[in-house]
């Protein structure tokens, strides 16, 4: 499964909303999508999987949905430490470790979201 | 609270082979599955595979198939990964991940990830 995500760069304000897309080339079963921020120099971390659900932390300004092939992530009030790169990613396809045919995960190019 | 710490940066020669270690604390180590990735310079993320710490069990991306290795130590609790046949396009910063108690690849915990230079 390929996923676009666009735009490639967001340049806003703090304090303003941002909206993110990723498109799929084909329906993304289960709504197993994630959506991961990173900031240089620093490893990925993980948001939003499923496709709503905040992981532990994540404070309630970020929301995200979607379902078959479009997904959103919604930063609804930019804070500072909000700029960074946001990566989509499916799961649907995940190993299988033998027990079928092997699958494997996919990720967006990402979205820098840059301070205007 | 959960945390991998992977072992530090490599410089190698193009042929040569890397092993990189990841340990893992916070979590019973055999429970939840552990994946490896990697980021080239500048670029997105590429998933490598997955091991099971509970039995060994693992499933390469096809493009890293015959060239890495996955394994993990039960009784120091680490996980490691070899890559062979380095080339330039391996550098990359790798990371070691946790996913969940299936073979789902979600990517909930990360490493600092480590950076592997491939140069002559």
């Amino acid at each position: 499964i390929v996923l676009t995500q666009s735009p490639g760069t967001l340049s806003l304000s703090p304090g303003e909303r941002a909206t993110l897309s990723c498109r799929a080339s084909q329906s993304v079963g289960g709504s197993f999508l994630a959506w991961y921020q990173q900031k240089p120099g620093q490893a990925p971390r993980l948001l939003i999987h499923g496709p709503s659900t905040r992981a532990p932390g994540i404070p309630d300004r970020f929301t995200a949905g979607g379902s078959g092939r479009d997904f959103t992530l919604t930063i609804s009030r930019l804070e500072p430490e909000d700029f960074a790169v946001y990566y989509c990613q499916q799961y649907a396809n995940s190993p299988t470790l033998g027990q079928g045919p092997e699958r494997e995960p996919t990720f967006g190019q990402g979205t820098r979201v840059e301070i205007k | 609270q959960v945390h991998l710490e992977q072992s530090g940066a490599e410089v190698k020669r193009p042929g040569a082979s890397v092993r990189i270690s990841c340990k893992p604390s916070g979590y019973p180590f055999t429970s939840y599955y552990l994946h490896w990735l990697r980021q080239a310079p500048g670029q997105g993320l590429e998933w490598m595979g997955i091991i099971s710490p509970r039995s060994g069990s693992t499933s390469y991306s096809q493009k890293f198939q015959g060239r890495v290795t996955m394994t993990t130590d039960t009784s120091t609790a680490t996980a490691y990964m070899d890559v062979t046949s380095l080339i330039s396009e391996d550098t990359a910063v790798y990371f070691c991940t946790r996913g969940t108690v299936t073979p789902l690849a979600r990517f909930d915990y990360w490493g600092q990830g480590t950076l592997v230079t491939v140069s002559s």
